[in-house]
Order: structure tokens, then C-alpha cells, then sequence
């Protein structure tokens, strides 16, 4: 089975700063890589998403991640954030094959609130 | 492009009461989820379908049941709604291979009194 730990439940930053959502997984065999957004009242959005290749990803909106096998490790990094970056973020895995074929499993959440 | 809907958006239930959560795709993707969401506890996989006349079980699916008659639906059913079944329903859909993208549905928002 496959566990996802998002280190953070809340992170209050502000406006320019630069933030770091951090995300450690556990799992037996290789996997998959996700950062899903979800604005207020709304479904969840993917960011960005590491498969396979080079280990750092990035989304058109300036968010990147990078996976650290060795430390099984996925965390999120933006430069610089703006304030329509708050939001719940959250890191998720799936499993290439067997019958957790597809199916993502998620970490708890973390609230990024940028402040002005 | 509508992608993947989901009504009701929300819904007030008394406790023992039944009803059914619909959740349509129109991307034709063979892999169909239904997820809740529970403050600080991430989402939690209910049941799952491969494609047509396939389901299975997830993570939490006690109380819920569900169906699969055609590739484009997949509605959730709650037979007897208990008060721990408050929560918020994602319907989502992905083409066959675990690294493509899951689409998520809106939400719908269930409370049980």
C-alpha cells in the first residue's frame, strides 16, 4: 500500500515570497507523482505531475516540483507568490499497474494563504 | 467542454434515508472514480471502474454502492445515510493509464441530520 504525508496543513505566506509545500510518500514499488490544486468551492485541478525523465517538473503558472527518490520525496516550490495562489494543494501518488492500476491516493492537504 | 459533472451540487439528508449521486463524462475515459473529502484527511477512494459493467471497492466504501452501465456514468448511491456519510463527493474519470490525468468533477456537498 502506498502512503502520501504532507508535512504542512497550513502555510501562511506573503505576496513575492517564496514558499515550499513539502510532501514525503512511502511505497513499495515505483510510482507516480501528483500536485492537484483545489480553489474554494471548487473540484481539483492538476498542477503538475512527474512520471518518469527528469525529476524536476514544472506548471505554466510558475509552481515546480522535484522527486528525490532517495528520500521519497515530491515537495512544491514557487519563487514568488501571488495572492491567487491561495488555495489547497495536495500531493498524491498512483501506482503504474497491478490492481491499484490508476486509482490516486492523497496526502491530507496543505492551505497555502498568501497575504498581502 | 463540460468534462466531468456531477449533480446534485448539494443535498440535506435525514438520517436513513436513501438517494444517488450522479456523475457523468463525456471525454470517453474508461476509468471512473468517486472520492470524498473530509477536512484535514486529503480525499479517500470510495469505489472505482474500469470501464463498463466493472467496479470495484476502494479505501472507504462501506455504506455506498454503485454501478457502471455505460462508459460515460457512474452514479454513487447511499442507502441508508448515516451522519458520517457528511461529506464532499468528487466524481473523477482518466483514460487508461495510471500516469494520465484523473479529472475531477466540482464536487457535491452532502449533509446528513
Amino acid at each position: 500500500a502506498q502512503s502520501v504525508t504532507q508535512l504542512d496543513s497550513q502555510v501562511p505566506v506573503f505576496e513575492e515570497a517564496p514558499v515550499e509545500l513539502r510532501c514525503n510518500y512511502s511505497s513499495s514499488v515505483s510510482v507516480y507523482l501528483f500536485w492537484y490544486v483545489q480553489y474554494p468551492n471548487q473540484g481539483l485541478q492538476l498542477l503538475l505531475k512527474y512520471l518518469s525523465g527528469s525529476t524536476l517538473v514544472e506548471s505554466i503558472n510558475g509552481f515546480e516540483a522535484e522527486f528525490n527518490k532517495s528520500q521519497t520525496s515530491f515537495h512544491l516550490r514557487k519563487p514568488s507568490v501571488h495572492i491567487s495562489d491561495t488555495a489547497e494543494y495536495f500531493c498524491a501518488v498512483s501506482v503504474n499497474g497491478g490492481t491499484s492500476y490508476g486509482k490516486l491516493t492523497f496526502g491530507q492537504g496543505t492551505i497555502l494563504t498568501v497575504h498581502p | 467542454n463540460a468534462g466531468v459533472t456531477q449533480t446534485p451540487k448539494f443535498r440535506i439528508l435525514k438520517i436513513g434515508q436513501s438517494m444517488t449521486l450522479q456523475c457523468t463524462q463525456d471525454m470517453n475515459h474508461n476509468y471512473m472514480y468517486w472520492y470524498r473529502q473530509d477536512p484535514g484527511m486529503g480525499l479517500k477512494l470510495i469505489y472505482y471502474s474500469v470501464g463498463a459493467g466493472i467496479t470495484d471497492k476502494g479505501e472507504v466504501p462501506n455504506g455506498y454502492n454503485v454501478s457502471r452501465s455505460t462508459t460515460e456514468d457512474f452514479p454513487l448511491r447511499l442507502e441508508l445515510a448515516a451522519p458520517s456519510q457528511t461529506s464532499v463527493y468528487f466524481c473523477a474519470s482518466s483514460y487508461r493509464d495510471s500516469g494520465n490525468t484523473i479529472y475531477f468533477g466540482e464536487g457535491s456537498w452532502l449533509t446528513v441530520v
